[in-house]
């Protein structure tokens, strides 16, 4: 079936270290991928996306490339702040299936002055 | 563009009582989800609509909880009777659905925290 993994958090870092939010997917045919942030006390929103292999989608700083011979939508930023506090959810969305997507279980990103 | 409604934004309600709750998605689109999120389970996708029809209720926990979409501008999630474990956030979201196959994201709305006591 399709399935998404992403590492588990909490991460914790440090203000303008490098994130690196690792995700892996198991899916048919060509999936398009998501990153979606929940910040406190809202609900999601989309960060950024890919719907090809070797698409490389950004926002805001991040961005994940669509690897489809690792099947992995890893997030990287190079410079984390601390308004970057968030959960991360990685996601994808099988061909058809009115747009139902498969979310990751969410890693918690925590960023200290 | 006002996005998706959801309300009320909060709800605490007593064991055994109706709740019932709100949403409203972004015009034009025609697909609707709705979720629950709580810390031990996740975010669950309960049930989602195309064009106003149920397509997949699999999600829904039990008998208890029901959903209906009577026009393209209004879903409505109801729990009868609500029991304790049914205290999370619950979330409405809706998309442009095309069958030519392009992907659209899902847009979110800000939730519901419903307490149950």
């Amino acid at each position: 079936g399709n399935s998404v993994t992403q590492m588990e958090g909490p991460v914790t870092l440090s203000e303008e270290a490098f994130l690196t939010i690792n995700c892996t997917y198991t899916a048919t045919g060509y999936p398009s991928l998501f990153w979606y942030v929940q910040y406190p006390g809202e609900g999601l929103q989309l960060l950024l996306k890919a719907t090809k292999a070797d698409d490389k989608g950004s926002n805001k700083g991040f961005e994940a490339t669509y690897r489809k011979e690792t099947t992995s939508f890893h997030l990287e930023k190079g410079s984390v702040q601390v308004s970057d506090s968030a959960v991360y959810f990685c996601a994808l969305k099988v061909s058809g299936g009115y747009n139902k997507l498969i979310f990751g279980a969410g890693t918690r990103l925590a960023v200290h002055p | 563009d006002a996005g998706v409604i959801q309300s009320p934004r909060h709800e605490v309600t007593e064991m055994g009582q109706e709740v019932t709750l709100r949403c409203k998605p972004i015009s034009g689109h025609n697909s609707l989800f709705w979720y629950r999120q709580t810390m031990m389970r996740g975010l669950e996708l309960l049930i989602y609509f195309n064009n106003n029809v149920p397509i997949d209720d699999s999600g829904m926990p039990e008998d208890r909880f029901s959903a209906k979409m009577p026009n393209a501008s209004f879903s409505t999630l109801k729990i009868q009777p609500s029991e304790p474990r049914d205290s999370a956030v619950y979330f409405c979201a809706s998309s442009l659905y095309l069958t030519s196959g392009s992907s659209y994201e899902q847009y979110f709305g800000p939730g519901t925290r419903l307490t149950v006591t």
